[in-house]
């Protein structure tokens, strides 16, 4: 099955830096990668996601990137605020069946005023 | 609010009994996917229902939890004889349809069994 990887599990920054989370899959028939935003003591928010027919996709402040053939994609934060404090999951699926997602462990993003 | 229910938010139960957990998906939604989340981990699949029907239980102990979707009313997970190791969050997420990827995630039920 699919294995997600996700690095680093904790990032500290100061306000206004930028923020870049990895993940890396292991099925290369995985096509859809989603982001998600938990803050403490709720669900996850998808923020962004990114299919394999693209490269890249920015929503302002929030980027994602995808390199098919490294089998890894990336979320970058700009101009980082307090209240993007919270924990960032990466998943993957892939067609087929339930389309379920494979999410990885997760990265805790502090960012310091 | 036309987002995820889950109800309760927190529950509390003593070793032995019985869970219940509710989730109302989106307005719209016929699709819920039930999951589980361990301190400092990711999230892990247990099952995917829908209307009165399991389409995908890879991920679902084989014993003591079921899940249910009838054709009214909320998807139910329930934990029977619960054990310590069952305390965690469990979150619902649902979709418009199966072959859509966006899901949508509830604010989750955290169980803590005593």
């Amino acid at each position: 099955g699919e294995n997600v990887e996700q690095h680093p599990s904790t990032l500290s920054v100061q306000e206004g830096d930028s923020a870049v989370i990895k993940c890396t899959y292991s099925d290369s028939a995985s096509n859809y990668f989603p982001w998600y935003k938990q803050e403490l003591g709720k669900g996850p928010q998808l923020i962004i996601d990114i299919r394999s027919n693209v490269g890249e996709k920015k929503d302002q402040r929030i980027a994602v990137t995808l390199n098919k053939t490294a089998k890894h994609f990336s979320l970058h934060i700009t101009e980082t605020q307090p209240e993007d404090s919270a924990v960032y999951f990466c998943a993957a699926s892939k067609p087929g069946g339930s389309y379920i997602p494979t999410f990885g462990r997760g990265t805790s993003l502090i960012v310091h005023p | 609010n036309a987002g995820v229910m889950q109800n309760p938010r927190h529950l509390v139960r003593r070793r032995g009994q019985e869970a219940r957990l509710r989730c109302s998906p989106m307005k719209g939604h016929s699709h819920v996917y039930w999951y589980r989340q361990l301190p400092e981990e990711g999230l892990k699949f247990m099952v995917y229902l829908q209307k009165e029907n399991i389409i995908d239980e890879s991920g679902m102990p084989k014993e003591r939890f079921s899940a249910e979707f009838p054709k009214e009313g909320p998807s139910i997970l329930r934990i029977q004889q619960v054990v310590r190791g069952d305390s965690a969050a469990y979150f619902c997420a649902s979709s418009a349809s199966g072959g859509s990827y966006e899901q949508y995630f509830g604010p989750g039920t955290r169980l803590t069994v005593t």
